[in-house]
């Protein structure tokens, strides 16, 4: 059983709708959170970071924790063509960690 | 903002050769990471370095090699290219306790 387990899609849903990405994770230890967002043939770039359980906003963006379930969640509103990307969650037990776990990584497409 | 430079975006060499992959950046981090990606298995370390001259195997180290003589460059080296090393490569830094960042990777083809 891998560590992260992600989805990888390909999730394709119309414009405007609210889109819901997961990841299940099996260590407890884990306690710092990512998701970061890779348009094709580009490198991935920081969507949000997040500390222990909780929700985390960010304009559009919601990342959701439950330690209790083992479970993160990337909420995007009103999604936009321009959100179509691979969206990898990314964990860690410490922060600063040199070694994170990623997901394999969610292919998403928002139709206009 | 942080910049991570890959020195080539596409690079096509052929088996048996001797490969170098470069990687840059201006922010004065001490962490630099090597890693590769693939469809189906995500991002997968196969070196990083915690300071000049410092490295540590990742997961998948075997037919890698890094070279780190400036605190700004952390190089890849992929000693006897094979077909099975065909992957995306990127390189991440890391300074303090912030997450990483990412440079736009290297797409690698190896014939």
């Amino acid at each position: 059983q891998k560590e992260v387990e992600q989805d990888p899609g390909p999730l394709s849903v119309p414009e405007g709708a609210i889109v819901s990405l997961n990841c299940t994770y099996s260590n407890s230890a884990f306690q710092y959170f990512m998701w970061y967002r890779q348009y094709s043939r580009k490198g991935p770039e920081l969507l949000m970071y997040t500390y222990s359980s909780g929700n985390k906003e960010d304009g559009r963006f919601t990342a959701q924790v439950d330690k209790s379930s083992k479970y993160i969640s990337l909420f995007i509103r009103d999604s936009q063509p321009s959100d179509s990307a691979t969206y990898l969650c990314a964990m860690s037990g410490r922060q600063g960690a040199q070694k994170l776990v990623f997901g394999q990584g969610t292919r998403l497409t928002i139709n206009p | 903002d942080v910049k991570v430079t890959q020195s080539s975006r596409y690079l096509v060499k052929r088996t048996g050769e001797k490969v170098f992959l470069e990687c840059v950046q201006d922010m004065d981090h001490e962490n630099m990471f090597w890693y590769r990606q693939d469809p189906g298995l995500g991002l997968r370390l196969i070196y990083f370095s915690y300071d000049v001259k410092m490295k540590e195997k990742g997961d998948i180290p075997e037919g890698y090699s890094v070279s780190r003589e400036k605190k700004e460059r952390f190089s890849l080296i992929l000693e006897s290219a094979s077909t099975n090393q065909t992957s995306m490569y990127l390189c991440a830094t890391l300074r303090g306790n912030q997450p990483q960042h990412f440079g736009d990777g290297t797409r690698l083809s190896i014939l």
